[in-house]
């Protein structure tokens, strides 16, 4: 089945930098790819999710590439602040009901 | 807004003792699914269902029975907790089984003494 790599496990930047999440993943029949963001206490919320035939997508700050090729994804958060202190988690879908989640990565933006 | 529900939202339970936690959505979702968040572990699917009254099992569902008495709710039972099932469990809810966005609840702290 699916596995999911994700790095790495913590990440601190200051204010104004960016921050890069990867995660690797093994199945190349995935079609559907997410990010989550969790805040301390709360549940996941979906960030951003790209179809399988999109390369690179971009909103509001974020930028999430998709390498097929080498099974890899990414997301760029550019320009961080304190309130994107969180962790993300990437989450592969590869089937019905199956949403693979990386293990997470604890963002720590620093004022 | 869509939304999902849990309770109870923090429990201690003692082992051996039977905890059933109960989760509410108002999405209109056919998929349900209950996960369990350990620190270094992610998520980890336990069961999920996609209509009311079946359940299937997830990845890990060994010491959890769900049941999904309508397609609201849909709760995580178990029967004997163990210590080692000291965790937070998120339920959540999805249109269809792929391709699609879960919508989360808060979590369940649940600690096993």
């Amino acid at each position: 089945g699916e596995q999911v790599e994700q790095r790495p496990p913590h990440l601190s930047v200051p204010e104004g930098d960016s921050a890069v999440i990867i995660c690797t993943y093994t199945d190349s029949a995935t079609a559907y790819f997410y990010w989550y963001k969790q805040e301390p206490g709360a549940g996941l919320q979906l960030l951003m999710s790209v179809f399988s035939n999109v390369d690179r997508k971009e909103e509001q700050g974020l930028t999430v590439l998709l390498n097929k090729k080498d099974k890899q994804l990414s997301l760029n958060l550019t320009a961080a602040h304190p309130g994107d202190s969180a962790v993300y988690f990437c989450a592969p879908d590869t089937n019905a009901y199956k949403v693979i989640f990386g293990k997470g990565t604890h963002l720590h933006v620093l004022p | 807004e869509a939304a999902v529900t849990q309770s109870p939202r923090s429990k201690v339970a003692v082992t051996g003792g039977k905890v059933t936690l109960s989760c509410h959505q108002t999405n209109n979702h056919d998929y349900m699914y209950w996960y369990r968040q350990d620190t270094g572990h992610g998520l980890r699917l336990i069961h999920y269902s996609y209509v009311a009254d079946s359940t299937e099992k997830g990845d890990i569902p060994d010491g959890y029975k769900a049941s999904r008495p309508s397609q609201e709710n849909f709760s995580l039972i178990l029967e004997l907790a163990s210590l080692s099932q000291t965790a937070v469990y998120f339920c959540a809810s999805s249109a269809t089984g792929s391709g699609n966005t879960l919508y989360f609840g808060e979590g369940s702290r649940l600690i096993v003494v």
